[in-house]
């Protein structure tokens, strides 16, 4: 069972373009992390949030934790080719088991 | 500081053989965790190993064990091998609640 839901499951857009990917969840997490994957290759932490409400930006990325901390959205302002690639929420749940979503596949078209 | 590593990258066994995989954990890291990720899915975990013993374990039967040495590396062992553990094996060494991951070792069961 996933404990945390992440849409779109897929995500195909032209370069320049905004998007926002969703991660929710029932259940409460100390912390979430986001992460992005590319193929053959290991998950990379893009950032952790940590206090609801919290909202982080990493360059064209703005990463939002929900007011009651089950969950949060990712939002990629002018889209380039290099941010394809499955993006994935994961959250901390009873100490030491990190929970993941199954991901959200984005492509950006040249 | 050298990051996580992996090894093999890629394996091929048959039912019912077993196999090992082994990782080298981010310097200073003494925390590992050991996830599988099937095809289109999001990374589940297996199991943590702190300071050389368990320390939690996610939905996996006794089959999948593991171990963890004084320099923190780390071997995950699966015995009588089914197809269904076809998948990439990840291993993440952590730091309080932030993950590192290795580029993982893609296991394909015939």
């Amino acid at each position: 069972t996933q404990l945390l839901e992440q849409s779109p499951q897929f995500l195909s857009i032209q370069e320049g373009e905004n998007l926002t990917v969703y991660c929710n969840s029932s259940s409460v997490f100390s912390s979430l992390q986001w992460y992005r994957q590319e193929p053959g290759e290991g998950p990379v932490l893009l950032v952790t949030v940590v206090t609801g409400g919290e909202v982080k930006k990493l360059k064209r990325l703005t990463f939002q934790f929900g007011d009651a901390r089950k969950d949060s959205s990712l939002h990629i302002t002018a889209a380039q080719p290099g941010d394809t690639g499955l993006y994935l929420c994961a959250g901390m749940y009873n100490n030491n088991d990190m929970r993941f979503g199954a991901g959200t596949r984005l492509t950006v078209k040249p | 500081e050298t990051g996580v590593t992996q090894s093999p990258t890629h394996l091929i066994k048959t039912r019912g053989q077993q196999v090992t995989l082994r990782c080298s954990s981010q310097s200073g890291h003494n925390t590992v965790s050991w996830y599988q990720q099937a095809l289109g899915q999001g990374p589940q975990f297996i199991f943590q190993y702190y300071r050389e013993e368990e320390n939690g374990r996610g939905n996996f039967p006794p089959r999948f064990s593991g171990l963890q040495f004084p320099n923190y590396s780390s071997e995950l062992n699966v015995n009588a091998l089914e197809l269904d553990d076809s998948a990439l094996y990840l291993c993440a060494s952590s730091t309080y609640n932030e993950q590192f991951f290795g580029p993982g070792t893609r296991l394909t069961v015939l």
